[in-house]
């Protein structure tokens, strides 16, 4: 079957780092996207990664690593905007997105 | 407009009404999709459109109907819903090329069924 985790919520201070974890099981995979989504509104596209390794884009990275079904979001020099729920979903073997519950990440001054 | 719209933003409605849900994307995209989102729960795929034509159902209860009459809007009819509907209705579409997807949300209906 398929399946999808990350953890419910977690709390960081502003100026540091933080990483989410996201680990899955699937049969057919196709690439794992990271989405962020501010209360009240639109999920927003953070990254893709579809080959092992990490991908980063400013103050983001996202990690991939198939054979573990683990990724991670990486978020530096946090800043109070950062506060929101970060969603992963794979892409199964018919390009539709899996999801997982979202991780919501608080951030204290 | 740009992006994907969804209208209305806030809904409250009896268990007896009947009511839509409109989505509108401006980016010449190729799919559509109705997700549900509830509090601590994943995205629920409820509907797929591609190129009109509708893909994927998912179980869904028939008091939900969803309707596609262009490439640019989608609607979900809503009729004798009971509360456990009530949730954030969100509506994305998105360009299927090959071997990826990534798909444009709108800002969603916040749905409340008395």
């Amino acid at each position: 079957g398929q399946n999808i985790d990350q953890p419910t919520e977690m709390t960081a201070t502003e100026g540091a780092i933080v990483q989410i974890n996201c680990t899955y099981q699937t049969s057919g995979f196709n690439g794992l996207f990271w989405y962020q989504q501010h209360a009240g509104e639109a999920p927003t596209f953070l990254s893709y990664n579809v080959l092992d390794g990490l991908e980063e884009k400013g103050r983001f990275s996202s990690f991939l690593s198939r054979s573990k079904g683990y990724s991670y979001l990486l978020l530096k020099e946090l800043q109070m905007k950062d506060s929101a729920s970060y969603l992963c979903a794979f892409m199964d073997s018919n390009y539709q997105l899996i999801w997982g519950a979202g991780t919501k990440l608080i951030i204290k001054p | 407009e740009t992006g994907v719209t969804q209208t209305p933003r806030h809904l409250v409605m009896g268990m007896t009404n009947k009511k839509s849900l409109k989505c509108e994307q401006h980016l010449g995209h190729n799919a559509m999709y109705w997700y549900k989102q509830s509090a601590k729960k994943p995205l629920e795929l409820m509907f797929v459109y591609n190129f009109k034509e509708q893909t994927e159902n998912n179980s869904v209860p028939s008091r939900f109907s969803p309707e596609c009459p262009n490439s640019s809007h989608l609607f979900l009819h809503l009729h004798t819903l009971q509360p456990e509907d009530s949730a954030l209705y969100l509506c994305a579409s998105s360009q299927v090329r090959g071997d990826y997807n990534e798909q444009f949300f709108g800002p969603g209906t916040r749905l409340t069924v008395l």
